[in-house]
């Protein structure tokens, strides 16, 4: 099973609201990615979890609010977002320093 | 400073013919390389990888082909399906163990009937 979940699909918010992306996997993966993938460009890191703590920032402006609860839970919270903020955000999961990252099928966020 | 290029956006072959995607890098200090093959509105899905101490990784239809000197890589699909149309990203990482890949542009592949 290489199945990462995100929730939800697509998401339309305005600039004041406050909402979270959710991410699982159950592949017992203890490395958990964010990445933002706006059209016709690849995907850009933006954050990794390994053994639930935070490793890697890239310098995410702080609207972006990274959460990792437990081992196959990622959260990306969101708050006060531009509209230039709007991509595809995908989740991926591997072993810590392993190289293989399996995806999820990303949230789709508007932000209007 | 683009350190993974996949220089061709596109890439058009008929049914049964080989499709060749092809990857270059700048940094001699990646030690994987991966391919992904990603549909509108899906996720990335792995597809083949390979070390930097090898030349040469296959799995059914796919091929990878690794040449170090010239720090170039390419995917060979044989025989391209239909099924195949997709965007492929060429990713790398570097060596030490980081969980960071860098990513090509991509190469969106149009297999025709």
């Amino acid at each position: 099973d290489t199945e990462v979940t995100q929730t939800p699909k697509h998401l339309v918010m305005g600039m004041t609201n406050k909402k979270s992306l959710k991410c699982e996997q159950h592949m017992g993966h203890r490395a958990m990615y964010w990445y933002k993938q706006k059209a016709k460009k690849p995907p850009e890191l933006m954050f990794v979890y390994s053994y639930e703590k935070l490793s890697i920032n890239e310098s995410v402006p702080s609207r972006f609010s990274p959460e990792c609860p437990n081992s196959s839970l990622l959260n990306l919270h969101l708050h006060a977002l531009q509209p230039e903020d709007s991509a595809l955000y995908l989740c991926a999961s591997s072993q810590p320093l392993r190289y293989t990252q399996y995806f999820g099928p990303g949230t789709r966020l508007t932000v209007l | 400073d683009q350190q993974v290029k996949q220089n061709s956006p596109s890439l058009s072959v008929q049914e049964g013919r080989i499709s060749i995607l092809n990857c270059d890098y700048t940094n001699s200090m990646f030690d994987y390389f991966l391919w992904y093959k990603k549909y509108p509105a899906e996720g990335p899905t792995f597809l083949i990888s390979i070390s930097s101490i090898k030349d040469k990784n296959e799995d059914g239809r796919f091929t990878v082909f690794l040449n170090k000197s010239a720090k170039h890589l390419s995917l060979h699909i044989v025989p391209s399906q239909p099924g195949d149309s997709a965007v492929y990203f060429c990713a790398a990482r570097l060596s030490g163990g980081s969980e960071k890949l860098v990513f090509g542009k991509g190469t969106k592949l149009t297999v025709n009937p």
